[in-house]
C-alpha cells in the first residue's frame, strides 16, 4: 500500500542551487498537492493540480514551480533555493469532491544553507 | 482574523481523562471539515471527517457547529498513544489547515 510516494526524504541545499521534488501517487486521485510546514504556520499550500494537464498557485507560490507530469506524478521545482524555503515539505492527493479527505506522502525535509 | 483557528496548547491530560479541542473558521461558505492527526515529525493522518449531524469513531467524537462556526474533537479514555498535534481542516475543494492543538496525555 504506497500511497503517496515523496522522493528525496532529506536533502541539503546550499543558496542557488536547484532541485525537483518527486511525489507520485497509486489511488488514482485526480487532484495532487503541495504543501510545505514551518513551525507554528501550519501547512501552507504552495500548488495544487485540480487534474492532470492544470496547476494553480496556493497561498505560498513565489520561488516554487511545479508540473504535472501525468495523472501519477506532481513535482515540485526549486529554481534558486533560499534559506527562506527550509521546511518540511508535504505532497498530498485527493478525489475530486467535496467531503474527500487529502492523503499525504511522508514529507521531505529540505535545509538550505 | 485567521481563516481557521486552534488553540495550540498543549493541553496536558492524565490517562483516562476526556478532553475536547475546538476549532473556528471564518469562511461560512465552506462545505468539507476533517480532523487529522500528525505526529512529531510525520505526515498528517486522517482521524475522521466531520458530518453536519455530528459523528463518532470509537473513542473519537466529531461535531459542526454552523452557526458559530467551529468545530470540535472529543476524547474520550485518553491513551498514552493519542499524545500527538490535532489540526483542523477546513474549505470546499481547496482545504485551509490549522496549525494544530498539541495534546499530551500523561501516565
Amino acid at each position: 500500500n504506497a500511497g503517496v510516494t515523496q522522493t528525496p526524504k532529506f536533502q541539503v541545499l546550499k543558496t542557488g542551487q536547484s532541485m525537483t521534488l518527486q511525489c507520485a501517487q497509486d489511488m488514482n486521485h485526480n487532484s495532487m498537492y503541495w504543501y510545505r510546514q514551518d513551525p507554528g504556520m501550519g501547512l501552507r499550500l504552495i500548488y495544487y493540480s485540480a487534474s492532470e494537464g492544470t496547476t494553480d498557485k496556493g497561498e505560498v507560490p513565489n520561488g516554487y514551480n511545479v508540473s504535472r507530469l501525468n495523472k501519477r506524478e506532481f513535482s515540485l521545482r526549486l529554481e534558486s533555493a533560499a534559506p527562506s524555503q527550509t521546511s518540511v515539505y508535504f505532497c498530498a492527493s485527493s478525489e475530486v469532491a467535496e467531503d474527500q479527505p487529502q492523503h499525504f506522502g511522508d514529507g521531505t525535509r529540505l535545509s538550505i544553507l | 482574523r485567521k481563516e481557521v483557528e486552534q488553540d495550540p496548547g498543549p493541553f496536558n491530560v492524565p490517562e483516562g481523562a476526556t478532553v475536547a479541542f475546538n476549532c473556528t473558521y471564518s469562511n461560512s461558505a465552506s462545505q468539507s471539515f476533517f480532523w487529522y492527526r500528525q505526529d512529531c515529525r510525520k505526515e498528517p493522518k486522517l482521524l475522521m471527517s466531520v458530518y453536519s449531524s455530528g459523528n463518532e469513531d470509537g473513542r473519537f467524537t466529531a461535531q459542526l457547529n454552523r452557526a458559530s462556526q467551529y468545530i470540535s474533537l472529543l476524547i474520550r479514555d485518553s491513551k498514552l498513544s493519542d499524545s500527538a498535534t490535532y489540526l483542523c481542516v477546513v474549505g470546499t475543494y481547496k482545504y485551509i489547515f490549522g496549525t494544530g492543538t498539541r495534546l499530551k496525555v500523561l501516565a
